[in-house]
């Protein structure tokens, strides 16, 4: 079956330091994206592609970086983390969005930046 | 004003009752509109979407009124495995945002 999963599921870093989440799919979807959660926040959106090659910033992009060099793959890069980057993080894809295609997640990344 | 705003709650309703969320979105050219489900520390997963003339799935009921900008789900004959947070998504194609997650719905069904 195709699936999307993260790694690692659980990260604690230092501030300062570059941390680098992974996320990879089967689903052979042209789409992805990267989410933060926080309480009284609900998803936002860091970054999205569209396709190999292909990266665009999302609502809060500060701080993060992704590249997309295959169709199976979007790591979300934290050039230097930040104690505001403490979060769980969730990568999706989808067929075509803002259809009745499903955004499949991943079963989240949860970081902690100390 | 955010985009797409949630009661947080929490409802707690007991066993067979009925409740419902509203979720109001801001951008009138907002296209699409989808409800999806959140179990506690786990991924969200599509519900339903929800159509102009209102659509139902089983015991789900969902409605959209453009003129007042917002959607609603109705829940009937709750059951505990319903237990979940709700979230209200809406997609504007014109936004290089796509998607926009509410805050999300907190629902606890009681025995």
């Amino acid at each position: 079956d195709a699936e999307i999963t993260q790694s690692p599921r659980h990260k604690i870093t230092e501030t300062g330091r570059q941390v680098t989440l992974a996320c990879h799919q089967t689903w052979n979807h042209n789409n992805m994206f990267w989410y933060r959660q926080d309480l009284g926040h609900g998803l936002r959106l860091i970054h999205y592609s569209y396709g190999v090659q292909d990266t665009n910033k999302g609502e809060v992009s500060d701080g993060y970086s992704v590249s997309r060099s295959n169709t199976e793959d979007l790591p979300l890069t934290l050039e230097s983390a930040a104690s505001s980057q403490t979060s769980v993080y969730f990568c999706a894809s989808s067929d075509v969005p803002g259809t009745n295609s499903p955004l499949h997640f991943g079963n989240g990344t949860r970081l902690t930046v100390t | 004003r955010k985009e797409v705003e949630q009661d947080p709650g929490p409802f707690n309703v007991p066993e067979g009752a009925t409740v419902a969320f509203n979720c109001t979105y801001s951008n009138s050219a907002s296209q699409s509109f989808f409800w999806y489900r959140q179990d506690c520390r786990k991924e969200p997963k599509l519900l339903m979407s929800v159509y102009s003339s209102g659509n139902e799935d089983g015991r789900f009921t969902a409605q959209l009124n453009r003129a007042s900008q917002y959607i609603s789900l109705l829940i009937r004959d709750s059951k505990l495995s319903d237990s979940a947070t709700y979230l209200c998504v809406v997609f504007s194609s014109g936004s290089a945002r796509q998607l926009t997650f509410g805050s999300g719905t907190q629902l606890t069904v009681l025995p």
